[in-house]
């Protein structure tokens, strides 16, 4: 079944505590895409890559870092984590930059 | 950078009525603007999608119109039924600089039995 997979559903951690969000896809995408979504805001984007080991900062990259040695993973880094960034956490791939997006299930994330 | 914006930001309407949600962009050379719907919980899927080079496109009762001058585009729904309660999110692609997506704040659309 092709899909774009998450990994934690839900994270609770302490401010300053490193932490990394897994997404993984199976379609052979080249484009993806880490986006933040918090209430009234809608979607920003935070990084992303248009192939392996090349990426770029969206619109909110600030405290977040990302990788992309293979082409199906693409891990979100927090390596300082602030309250600021408790929010709810979207993967994203597809084959081009123009073409349909399949999201993962989402990383709910509360810093304390 | 690109800036999106979106109206309205909730929107009731009665079954089978249609229902608009519109976009504004400001960069012109974005090229590619795809509308995702969220239901309650899940995430967001594509719907429709449109291009910078068509003017409109439609699939059954979702339709999307751009205006490339006006820098506009908009999502009609048709015939609207209860499923189709959700938040839909318009986005826009940039164009010249990079790969990078904006999207709109997000519109509540509510189908009245």
């Amino acid at each position: 079944e092709a899909q774009v997979t998450q990994n934690p559903r839900y994270l609770i951690t302490v401010t300053g505590k490193k932490l990394t969000v897994t997404c993984s896809q199976n379609m052979n995408h080249e484009y993806m895409s880490w986006y933040r979504q918090d209430p009234g805001l809608g979607l920003r984007q935070i990084y992303y890559s248009m192939n392996v080991e090349v990426t770029d900062k969206g619109d909110v990259p600030e405290g977040y870092k990302v990788s992309r040695k293979e082409k199906r993973n693409f891990p979100l880094i927090l390596e300082s984590p602030s309250p600021n960034q408790t929010s709810l956490y979207f993967c994203a791939s597809s084959l081009l930059a123009n073409t349909e997006a399949f999201f993962g299930q989402g990383t709910r994330l509360t810093v304390v | 950078g690109e800036n999106v914006e979106q109206h309205p930001s909730t929107l009731s309407v009665q079954e089978g009525d249609s229902a608009v949600i519109k976009c504004t962009y400001s960069d012109s050379a974005s090229n590619y603007f795809p509308w995702y719907k969220q239901e309650l919980g899940k995430r967001p899927q594509l719907i429709i999608d449109i291009r910078s080079n068509v003017g409109e496109k439609k699939d059954q009762r979702i339709a999307v119109t751009l205006n490339k001058t006006a820098k506009h585009f908009s999502l009609h729904i048709t015939e609207t039924q209860p499923e189709d309660s959700a938040v839909y999110f318009c986005a826009a692609r940039e164009g010249n600089t990079g790969n990078q997506f904006y999207f709109g704040t997000g519109t509540s659309l509510t189908v009245i039995p």
